[in-house]
């Protein structure tokens, strides 16, 4: 079955520093793997996607992610975090199919 | 629509009780899915929909729980009997047929049973 982990319940970075999310999924073919972002009471909204082809991806407000298949990760990472960035972040896997599986997030503070 | 809809916003419920949300997709959308997000959790797939057909129904949690959208644009989730375990957000999302993973959120509605 598949499965997606986000080790990280919460990330507190100061503004301007870099960023990095992890996330670990289990799948038993090529993934495809996601990024959302959400931000209070607002729905969550796709920040990048990786389907095949190059292993890094880049997705918008400057984040990017790579696929390691070896390492089972596509973690996200941004060069310099902005307060806005303040937010929850999901990884998510799917087979192609419409059935996405998500893991439990990861809530980014940015401090000044 | 603009975006994806979904009301209402908030609903509180004694036990027992039935509910029903609605979700209005983006226009140009087939594909419409229900998820289920509970406090500190990522969604949980419950069905979607291709236009009127729902081909996947698996992740509802049980036969309390049904799903319509019998003209392929406006959606309905209806949890019958309402147990106090049903508290939690319930995410509505469109997209094109075939663009798997692209998905477009609602804002959400969110349940609390009492």
């Amino acid at each position: 079955a598949q499965s997606v982990t986000q080790p990280d319940i919460h990330i507190t970075v100061s503004e301007g520093a870099s960023l990095e999310l992890r996330c670990n999924y289990s799948y038993g073919a090529t993934p495809y793997l996601f990024w959302y972002v959400q931000s209070p009471g607002q729905g969550l909204q796709l920040l990048l996607k990786y389907f095949s082809g190059d292993t890094l991806v880049q997705g918008i407000k400057g984040f990017e992610a790579e696929f390691k298949r070896s390492q089972s990760s596509f973690n996200l990472r941004k060069p310099s975090v902005h307060w806005s960035d303040a937010a929850e972040y999901f990884c998510a896997v799917g087979g192609g199919g419409n059935k996405l599986v998500f893991g439990a997030g990861t809530i980014l503070r940015v401090k000044s | 629509g603009a975006g994806v809809s979904q009301s209402p916003r908030y609903k509180v419920t004694k036990r027992g009780q039935d509910v029903t949300l609605r979700c209005d997709p983006i226009s140009s959308h087939a594909t419409l899915y229900w998820y289920q997000q509970a406090l500190g959790q990522g969604p949980e797939f419950l069905t979607y929909f291709n236009y009127e057909a729902q081909p996947d129904k698996s992740g509802l949690p049980s036969d309390r729980f049904s799903a319509e959208r019998p003209e392929g644009s406006i959606s309905t989730l209806t949890i019958q009997r309402t147990e106090q375990r049903d508290s939690a957000m319930y995410r509505c999302a469109s997209s094109l047929v075939g663009d798997a993973g692209e998905l477009f959120f609602g804002e959400g509605s969110r349940l609390t049973v009492l």
